[in-house]
């Protein structure tokens, strides 16, 4: 499945790093969501955009920072992370918010050292 | 707020035997889906449920709504390797975004 793009797939960075991770989809969706899956706590969910504008922030971290430029793309801004931010980040596109399946990509690995 | 249980959390079969996964809410749902992640891999969605006492099939899949619609089930019968993977339920309610079970670990043995 190629709708719904992730990059990059692997990501080491260490704790005074900044860096972004980026999700495009091509199937003409709406609405973007990053999800943080660890062993703890999987498909957590950490932003919702619906055309563009944040409908959802679940008490993330200020240093988890998302952007949505376009119904197409969503970055999730990273700075001054933490070792317990390691996770696979998620990203997923519907039509619609409510009610409606979630297409996800392929998530990138991150490791933060 | 909302809450989703799954139950178990992980399941060992011998290929050829059954297995279902159980999801209950805390609240009354407008509809629940079920999504299937293989190993290394994500996400993927199975099927949606919006009725109450609802019973979708997908060739060896059966999936069920509780008539409360606070509860729902996916049964696999005849398990076999291609089966492996995490299964998650996700509920929504009212207006709410869906909320993810933690999901059910099934782990076929040849």
């Amino acid at each position: 499945e190629t709708g719904v793009t992730q990059t990059p797939r692997h990501l080491v960075m260490g704790m005074t790093n900044k860096k972004s991770l980026k999700c495009e989809q091509h199937l003409g969706h709406n609405a973007m969501y990053w999800y943080k899956q660890s062993a703890k706590k999987p498909l957590e969910l950490m932003f919702v955009y619906s055309l563009e504008e944040r409908v959802e922030n679940n008490s993330v971290p200020s240093r988890f920072s998302p952007e949505c430029p376009n119904s197409s793309h969503l970055f999730l801004h990273l700075h001054t992370l933490q070792p317990e931010d390691s996770a696979l980040y998620l990203c997923a596109s519907s039509q619609g918010v409510r009610g409606i399946k979630q297409y996800f990509g392929p998530g990138t690995r991150l490791t933060v050292t | 707020g909302q809450q989703v249980m799954q139950i178990p959390q992980y399941q060992h079969v011998q290929e050829g035997e059954d297995f279902t996964t159980y999801c209950n809410s805390s609240t009354t749902l407008s509809n629940i889906q079920w999504y299937k992640q293989r190993p290394g891999g994500h996400p993927v969605f199975l099927i949606q449920l919006v009725k109450s006492g609802e019973v979708k099939k997908q060739k060896r899949l059966t999936f069920q709504f509780g008539e409360a619609k606070k509860n729902s089930s996916l049964h696999i019968t005849a398990t076999q390797t291609t089966d492996v993977g995490t299964y998650f339920c996700a509920g929504q309610a009212g207006n709410t975004p869906l909320v993810f079970g933690k999901g059910t670990r099934l782990s076929v043995i040849a």
